[in-house]
């Protein structure tokens, strides 16, 4: 079955540094949403692509689908300690049911003053 | 808008208890799922419903498990009888599925289930 794969598991930070966080997939994905769930949080929906290559920007985040649909990737450029939290992808392969995500294990990030 | 609601927030119990929980979705919302969140296992999704009917509840462990929804703004993931391995957080989300629209998820706050 399709398998979500995230990298790296743990991301330490100095406060202004940029970081990016990847999430593989073994089978193609139909689309792939972002995700961060803050500590003791709930996970809050950051964004979808579906595009194949499609690029994506939030402020300081940048988001990536790969072109075969089977990797998406998060860039954070100049990291505040609000960025803290563990960020998820969560994808759907093409076979999948229409509502069916599998999400990744998350990369959980800590951010140094 | 409450965003989605979930009951209770914290639930300790015996093993071999029946464990309820409780979930609101968002009004107007088509599409309710229930995931249960570990440190070893991660987010899974046990079951999702559409329109008040389950699609997909492959996630679902065992027979322990069962969910409902009797209507739209309710659903209920019941545990009987329970066990030390289900202690977990058990999130409720909920979206507006929309053919060709982004069908972002709203996740509810969570149930900490601790199963002694």
């Amino acid at each position: 079955g399709q398998q979500v794969m995230q990298i790296p598991q743990y991301q330490h930070v100095q406060e202004g540094e940029d970081f990016t966080t990847y999430c593989n997939s073994s089978t193609t994905l139909s689309n792939i949403q972002w995700y961060k769930q803050r500590p003791g949080g709930h996970p809050v929906f950051l964004i979808q692509l579906v595009k194949s290559g499609e690029v994506k920007k939030q402020k300081r985040l940048t988001f990536q689908f790969g072109e075969a649909k089977k990797n998406s990737s998060l860039h954070i450029t100049a990291t505040q300690t609000t960025d803290v939290g563990t960020y998820f992808c969560a994808g759907r392969g093409t076979t999948d049911s229409w509502g069916k995500l599998q999400f990744g294990a998350g990369t959980q990030v800590v951010v140094t003053p | 808008d409450a965003g989605v609601i979930q009951s209770p927030r914290h639930e300790v119990t015996e093993m071999g208890q029946e464990v309820t929980l409780r979930c609101k979705p968002i009004s107007g919302h088509n599409s309710l799922f229930w995931y249960r969140q570990t440190m070893m296992r991660g987010l899974e999704l046990l079951i999702y419903f559409n329109n008040n009917v389950p699609i997909d509840d492959s996630g679902m462990p065992e027979d322990r498990f069962s969910a409902k929804m009797p209507n739209a703004s309710f659903s209920t993931l019941k545990i009987q009888p329970s066990e030390p391995r289900d202690s977990a957080v058990y999130f409720c989300a909920s979206s507006l599925a929309r053919q060709g629209r982004v069908n972002e998820q709203f996740f509810g706050p969570g149930t900490r289930l601790t199963v002694l």
